[in-house]
């Protein structure tokens, strides 16, 4: 059965700090992982995707997969209050369909 | 304007009533979900659509409907409303691909059934 396992948190971490959001999968068609961030009372949008393992940085994020362990990563770095919000991480299925983590509420403090 | 917009916002209903919530979208897309978001589960498909003629199960349809009127247009009904159905249901377009491709969603709709 695929699954993406996500904590659902909440992550409260000051500002500043470096973020470390995780997830769990167990069988990946394309080894292609998506992340997408919410807002509160908006749809999510997507942040970042990669694709097999390795990292991938745009800006203060860096998306990382270590298929050794199964793991996919979001890294944020120079945490700000405006980057609060539900991290959603989700695998890609062989019918081309997202499969979602549960989400985690990340909270940036002043 | 947006480009996904989900027509109620938010919706109360009462149990054994028929809901039906819309979904437009103008990005031209072909693909069209239909996903409830519940706390600590994350997103669940319950339906999907290719292209007007192709309409698909996802993992929770039961107790749900859906209608491709158009292109632009994907509607979910919910024939007869549970409390267990109260939820945040989201409407996401994506562009047609062999490779996976981005979703884009509206802004939700709270459906609350007492």
């Amino acid at each position: 059965q695929k699954e993406v396992e996500q904590d659902p948190g909440p992550l409260s971490v000051p500002e500043g700090a470096i973020v470390s959001l995780n997830c769990t999968y167990s069988n990946s068609a394309f080894q292609y992982f998506m992340w997408y961030r919410q807002y509160s009372r908006k749809g999510p949008e997507l942040l970042m995707y990669t694709y097999s393992s390795g990292n991938k940085e745009d800006g203060r994020f860096t998306a990382q997969v270590d298929k050794s362990s199964k793991y996919i990563s979001l890294f944020i770095r120079d945490s700000q209050p405006s980057d609060s919000a539900t991290y959603l991480c989700a695998d890609v299925d062989s019918n081309y369909q997202l499969i979602w983590g549960a989400g985690t509420k990340l909270i940036i403090k002043p | 304007d947006a480009d996904v917009t989900q027509t109620p916002r938010n919706r109360i209903t009462k149990t054994g009533k028929r809901i039906m919530l819309e979904c437009s979208q103008t990005k031209g897309h072909d693909r069209m979900y239909w996903y409830r978001q519940d706390p600590g589960l994350g997103l669940r498909l319950i339906y999907y659509s290719f292209d007007v003629k192709d309409i698909n199960k996802g993992e929770i349809s039961d107790g749900y409907s859906v209608s491709r009127q158009a292109q632009a247009k994907f509607s979910l009904s919910l024939e007869s409303a549970i409390p267990n159905q109260t939820a945040l249901y989201f409407c996401a377009t994506s562009g047609a691909g062999d490779s996976p491709d981005t979703q884009y969603f509206g802004p939700g709709t709270r459906l609350t059934v007492l």
